[in-house]
């Protein structure tokens, strides 16, 4: 059973556009959410995360989102670079982020120029 | 500062060979993961170690061994090499509640 969904396997985005990438979970005791960011060939980085205290966490280009209710999270890109194409990765943790974090399957960002 | 290493970089072994995969990290993380990466199916927790001497199993652990005998180093054993453990293997660490680290993998082929 898939405890965190990304049910779009890929998006293309316009350069310039707003790219919203979303993620479902289903274990309501998860506390702690990540978007790690994963270029061909290399490893998974660390993008931003937010917490479950809050519903909205901001670092310059990349906002995400938490509705604690619908049991879902969304990544928000704006305005979304050439350099953005990539795989991108929710995860989620209990414990505040201090136990294995459970990935999603990613969804893979294409932004045309 | 490296901070994650994994070696070796690409691996092409035989069934039933066995192979160790090195993780060595330099930022004296606690935490150290082992994940694989299947196509279509995201990363996958293989084991993991809260510190020094510890080990767990993570969500697929079945064919793998690990030891965790230095807190800079995390290793992962294959002693009997499927074509199902064909895979990219991925490290990882962290301290308290900072995201995870990770290496920039290992591509495994198993024939």
């Amino acid at each position: 059973d898939q405890q965190v969904k990304q049910n779009s396997p890929s998006l293309s985005v316009q350069e310039g556009r707003i790219s919203i990438l979303n993620c479902d979970y289903t274990n309501s005791m998860f506390d702690y959410f990540l978007w790690y960011k994963k270029y061909p060939a290399e490893g998974p980085t660390f993008l931003i995360s937010i917490s479950s205290i809050k519903d909205k966490n901001e670092d310059g280009r990349f906002t995400v989102f938490l509705n604690k209710s619908a049991k879902h999270l969304s990544l928000h890109i704006v305005p979304s670079q050439p350099g953005d194409s990539a795989v991108y990765f929710c995860a989620a943790s209990r414990n505040s982020g201090n136990t294995p974090l459970v990935f999603g399957k990613g969804t893979r960002l294409s932004v045309i120029a | 500062n490296a901070g994650v290493t994994q070696t070796p970089k690409f691996r092409v072994l035989k069934t039933g060979q066995s192979m160790t995969l090195l993780c060595a990290q330099d930022m004296n993380h606690e935490y150290m993961y082992w994940y694989r990466q299947d196509p279509g199916m995201g990363l996958r927790l293989i084991h993991y170690s809260v510190g020094e001497g510890t080990t767990a199993k993570g969500e697929v652990p079945d064919g793998y061994n690990v030891s965790r005998l230095k807190k800079q180093n995390f290793l992962l054993g294959l002693e009997s090499a499927a074509p199902s453990q064909t895979s990219v293997y991925f490290c990882a660490s962290t301290q308290g509640y900072q995201p995870q680290h990770f290496g920039d993998g290992t591509r495994l082929s198993i024939l």
